[in-house]
């Protein structure tokens, strides 16, 4: 158990729609970021939210963004979903000394996206 | 720009053999840090280790063990004597800390594909 929990588990949505994936950080950790998996691949850097402000971002177009809350929540839109979009999107959190740092993340199991 | 190869796409061994996970990785940074994380069918990624580049010491635990070596870019993980528990993906992953002030996040390797055999 890695204090991490995501939501919804699985969903399924079609092209064109938006989606919102939530996710509870381990308490105490000022960092957030998001991964995308597709099948068979491993994890890519969306982005990362330090302190509630987006502080690193990989290569994904802006139509995937995200938020940070005070209280260790956080969520991952994306808009206008296309086929490629489905994956398993993981959520991660750590204790960072500094922004630019990444530190040992701690997964959740997992917000499963099928666009159709 | 940094990269991490698992060439090994699936292992099958029996249970009790040993097995070990190759990984390299490409880096132009000097400080950078190594994982290794376990990804059981549920999707969670499970930490196993975290090293610095400073540290080349080798690490065990337990039946767990890894060898990091800089003059080959390897960091290769070793399980001793393998449970059915043990069957599952494992990533090797490599982070340096982010230029400009942000954070570049973890870049994954493809992953290893393990299955113990009963």
């Amino acid at each position: 158990e890695t204090g991490v929990t995501q939501s919804p588990t699985h969903l399924i949505k079609t092209r064109g729609q938006q989606v919102t994936l939530r996710c509870s950080s381990q308490s105490g950790h000022n960092t957030v970021s998001w991964y995308q998996q597709a099948l068979g691949q491993g994890p890519q850097f969306i982005f990362q939210y330090y302190r509630e402000e987006e502080n690193g971002r990989g290569n994904f177009p802006p139509r995937f963004s995200g938020l940070q809350f005070p209280n260790y929540s956080s969520e991952l839109n994306v808009n206008a979903l296309e086929l490629d979009d489905s994956a398993l999107y993981l959520c991660a959190s750590s204790l960072v000394d500094r922004p630019r740092d990444t530190g040992e993340l701690f997964f959740g199991e997992g917000s499963r996206l099928t666009v159709l | 720009a940094q990269k991490v190869t698992q060439a090994q796409t699936e292992i099958s061994v029996v249970e009790k053999e040993d097995v070990t996970l190759d990984c390299v990785y490409e880096t132009r940074d000097t400080t950078y840090y190594l994982f290794w994380y376990k990804q059981p069918p549920s999707g969670e990624l499970v930490f196993l280790i975290r090293r610095n580049s400073f540290d080349e010491q080798n690490e065990i635990s337990g039946r767990y063990s890894w060898n990091f070596q800089k003059s080959t870019s390897s960091f290769n993980f070793t399980i001793t004597a393998s449970q059915v528990v043990d069957s599952a993906v494992y990533f090797c992953a490599l982070s340096v800390p982010g230029s400009g002030g942000g954070a570049d996040g973890l870049t994954f390797g493809k992953g290893t594909h393990l299955i113990i055999q009963p």
